[in-house]
């Protein structure tokens, strides 16, 4: 079946550190990956995402690379903000079947930034 | 331009009740997703409606219905509530159909539902 591990949290990092989430996924055929981040008591924002193996996807500085052969697909981000704090899910959705598509959730990680 | 819209925004039911959630979906977006959300956990598929017909369903049980109206706005219900439906429903948009599954998902702030 399709599913998707993320890292467990909380990352708790310093203004300015490196940024790595790692996430993993298995699935069948080739899917879409998606990290999407979900600010407190808010619903989900999608961050970035790659449709095929090696495409790069990025958004306000954060990268993440679709590595077939790894199966992986994670998160990077050179130099992190105290507003980066929030929770961060990596999604998959599977190859278009039966006329629709949906997304397959990790659990999240919670990264804590701190002045 | 509006985002998708979702109401309301909190609700607090009883064991054994009726609720009913709703979702209006981005302009020109023809198809609705939701989505459960436990505390500490990811969201987990519920149903997909494209054109107002019923096109995916997650392992969810039959309390949990869901319709699309013409206006491309839908409706989730869940009848006979357990404590463990305590969670924040999630509503996404999308276009509509795609290929390869690559079609991005818009969500919108949810509806908390607390079950007592």
């Amino acid at each position: 079946g399709n599913s998707v591990t993320q890292m467990e949290g909380p990352v708790t990092l310093s203004e300015e550190a490196f940024l790595t989430i790692n996430c993993t996924y298995t699935a069948t055929g080739y899917p879409s990956l998606f990290w999407y981040v979900q600010y407190p008591g808010e619903g989900l924002q999608l961050l970035l995402k790659a449709t095929k193996a090696d495409d790069k996807g990025s958004n306000k500085g954060f990268e993440a690379t679709y590595r077939k052969e790894t199966t992986s697909f994670h998160l990077e981000k050179g130099s992190v903000q105290v507003s980066d704090s929030a929770v961060y899910f990596c999604a998959l959705s599977p190859p278009l079947s039966g006329g629709y598509n949906k997304l397959i959730f990790g659990a999240g990680t919670r990264l804590a930034v701190h002045p | 331009d509006a985002g998708v819209t979702q109401s309301p925004t909190h609700l607090i039911k009883t064991r054994g009740q009726h609720v009913t959630l709703r979702c209006s979906p981005i302009s020109g977006h023809k198809s609705v997703s939701w989505y459960q959300q436990v505390l500490g956990q990811g969201p987990q598929f519920i149903f997909q409606y494209y054109e107002k017909e019923e096109r995916g369903r997650g392992n969810f049980p039959d309390r949990f219905s869901a319709r699309q109206f013409p206006n491309y706005s839908s409706e989730l219900n869940v009848n006979a509530l357990l404590l463990g439906d305590s969670a924040l429903y999630l509503c996404a948009s999308s276009l509509g159909r795609t290929s390869g599954g690559e079609g991005e998902q818009f969500f919108g702030p949810g509806t908390r539902l607390t079950v007592l």
